[in-house]
């Protein structure tokens, strides 16, 4: 099936350690999204790349960092987890701008 | 700036009942609307959308209808089923800079649906 698959949908980690998420899409997208979702905040963009070899900061990007590997995959690093960045993070992307995005089913992590 | 802001819930309703989840925005530009649905442990999915004033668009019995006179982007179903019980998010995405878009999103709203 088409769509956004993000891995993996678990994650614990401890503070200080290091993870990537991945994320694919199958839809010949050019913009990728990466966002968290925390009770009572709704959505909040961390980084986006509106095409292939670009990437720009969103709403929260502090603590993280991405990569557009390639039209299909774009990666998200945290590099020394914290408590605060508990949330589940969705990965999304978007072809023409007027229509809306597909999203992956998400990852919960949780930093102890 | 640009935002988005719909009714707080949680919504609870009984089965058949006639559902309005109220969403306005204030906008720069001329935004694309959205409502987008997240059931539980789930990703959002693309509910409908609008491009234009006094667009409506409709998926799976719910419609909404683009009213740039009141900025309103108001979801309503004539008859919810338990399978409805989700959060529902209304957003809208606009030109930003050169060229750009960006996309907005309300805080979302819980519906459950009572058998």
């Amino acid at each position: 099936n088409a769509g956004v698959t993000q891995t993996p949908k678990f994650q614990v980690l401890k503070t200080g350690q290091s993870m990537t998420l991945q994320c694919a899409q199958d839809m010949n997208h050019n913009s990728m999204y990466w966002y968290r979702q925390d009770p009572g905040m709704g959505l909040r963009l961390i980084y986006y790349s509106a095409s292939e070899g670009t990437t720009d900061k969103g709403e929260v990007p502090n603590g993280y960092n991405v990569s557009r590997l390639n039209k299909r995959e774009f990666s998200l690093r945290l590099e020394s987890a914290a408590p605060s960045q508990t949330s589940v993070y969705f990965c999304a992307s978007k072809g023409d701008p007027v229509y809306g995005y597909t999203f992956g089913s998400g990852t919960r992590l949780t930093v102890v | 700036g640009d935002s988005v802001t719909q009714m707080e819930g949680p919504v609870t309703l009984s089965e058949e009942a006639f559902l309005t989840i109220n969403c306005t925005y204030t906008a720069t530009g001329y935004p694309s609307l959205f409502w987008y649905v997240q059931y539980p442990g789930e990703g959002l999915q693309l509910l409908l959308k609008a491009t234009k004033a006094d667009d409506k668009g409709s998926n799976k019995g719910f419609e909404a209808t683009y009213r740039k006179e009141t900025t309103s982007f108001h979801l309503e179903k004539g008859s919810v089923q338990v399978s409805d019980s989700a959060v529902y998010f209304c957003a809208l995405s606009d030109r930003f800079g050169t060229g750009g878009f960006k996309t907005i999103f309300g805080a979302g709203t819980r519906l459950f649906v009572k058998a």
